[in-house]
C-alpha cells in the first residue's frame, strides 16, 4: 500500500469553476504537507506548503490538512486555463524528504 | 536567480552502459536532494546532500547508483551499469539551510529524462 494516495483524475473542469484536488496518507508521522504544480517537461513547483493541521490561504489557492483523517485537500477557485498542469501531493516527516502521490492531470477549459 | 539547472536533459543509452547526471542547485542552498520517477510510479525519494555530506541515502536502489556533490555545490548521479529499470525522470531539488525545519522548501530542476535500451 502506498503511504500517499491521491485521486487519480484527469480532471476536466470550465474556466472559473471551483476544483478540488485530494490525498490520503497512511503515516501519522508526517507533519509537513506540500501540493505541488508541474507543467508539461518541467519539474514540480512549490505551490502551498502546510507545516501540521489547519488551512492556508494563497491568493486563489487554499490548502487544507486534516491530520485526524490523514487527509489533504487543494482548491482552486475561479480556476484558469493556465492553471491547467499536474498537481502532486506530498508529505514529509523530516522537511525536504519527501514522499508524493502520483498527481492528479487538471484542464481548465476556456 | 538562477533556478536549479540539470543536464543533460535526456539521454538515451543502451543496457549496460554508464551514464552521469549533473545538477546544480541555487547558489547558496546548502541542501540538495535527487528524486527519481519511473514510468507510471510516484516521485520518489533518493538521497540528501547536506552541503558535500550524504545525510540521507536510503532511497538509492542498489550500488549501481553513486552520487557525489563536490565541494558542496554541484552534483552528480551516475548510474553504472545502466539497467531497463532505469529508465525514468531524474529529478533534483534543493533548499537552504533555514533556521527551523518547517521553513525549509524545495526548489525543483527540469530533471533528466534516461531511457535505457
Amino acid at each position: 500500500q502506498k503511504e500517499v494516495e491521491q485521486d487519480p483524475g484527469p480532471l476536466s473542469v470550465p474556466e472559473g469553476a471551483i476544483v478540488s484536488l485530494n490525498c490520503t496518507y497512511s503515516n501519522s508521522a508526517f507533519q509537513y504537507f506540500m501540493w505541488y504544480r508541474q507543467y508539461s517537461r518541467k519539474g514540480p513547483e512549490l505551490l502551498m506548503y502546510t507545516y501540521s493541521s489547519g488551512n492556508k490561504e494563497d491568493g486563489r489557492f487554499t490548502a487544507q490538512v486534516d491530520k485526524s483523517s490523514k487527509y489533504i485537500s487543494l482548491f482552486i477557485r475561479d480556476s484558469q486555463p493556465s492553471d491547467s498542469a499536474t498537481y502532486l501531493c506530498a508529505t514529509s516527516i523530516l522537511a525536504g524528504k519527501s514522499t508524493f502521490g502520483d498527481g492528479t492531470t487538471l484542464t481548465v477549459k476556456p | 536567480e538562477a533556478g536549479v539547472t540539470q543536464f543533460p536533459s535526456h539521454s538515451v543509452i543502451e543496457k549496460g552502459q554508464t551514464v552521469t547526471l549533473r545538477c546544480d542547485p541555487i547558489s547558496g542552498h546548502d541542501n540538495l536532494y535527487w528524486y527519481r520517477r519511473v514510468m507510471g510510479k510516484e516521485i520518489k525519494f533518493l538521497l540528501h546532500f547536506v552541503k558535500e555530506s550524504k545525510q540521507d541515502e536510503s532511497g538509492m536502489p542498489n550500488n549501481r547508483f553513486l552520487a557525489e556533490r563536490t565541494g558542496g555545490t554541484y552534483s552528480t548521479l551516475k548510474v553504472q551499469p545502466a539497467e531497463l529499470e532505469d529508465s525514468g525522470v531524474y529529478f533534483c531539488a534543493s533548499s537552504q539551510r533555514a533556521g527551523t525545519p518547517t521553513n525549509e522548501k524545495l526548489f525543483f530542476g527540469s530533471g533528466t529524462q534516461l531511457s535505457v535500451l
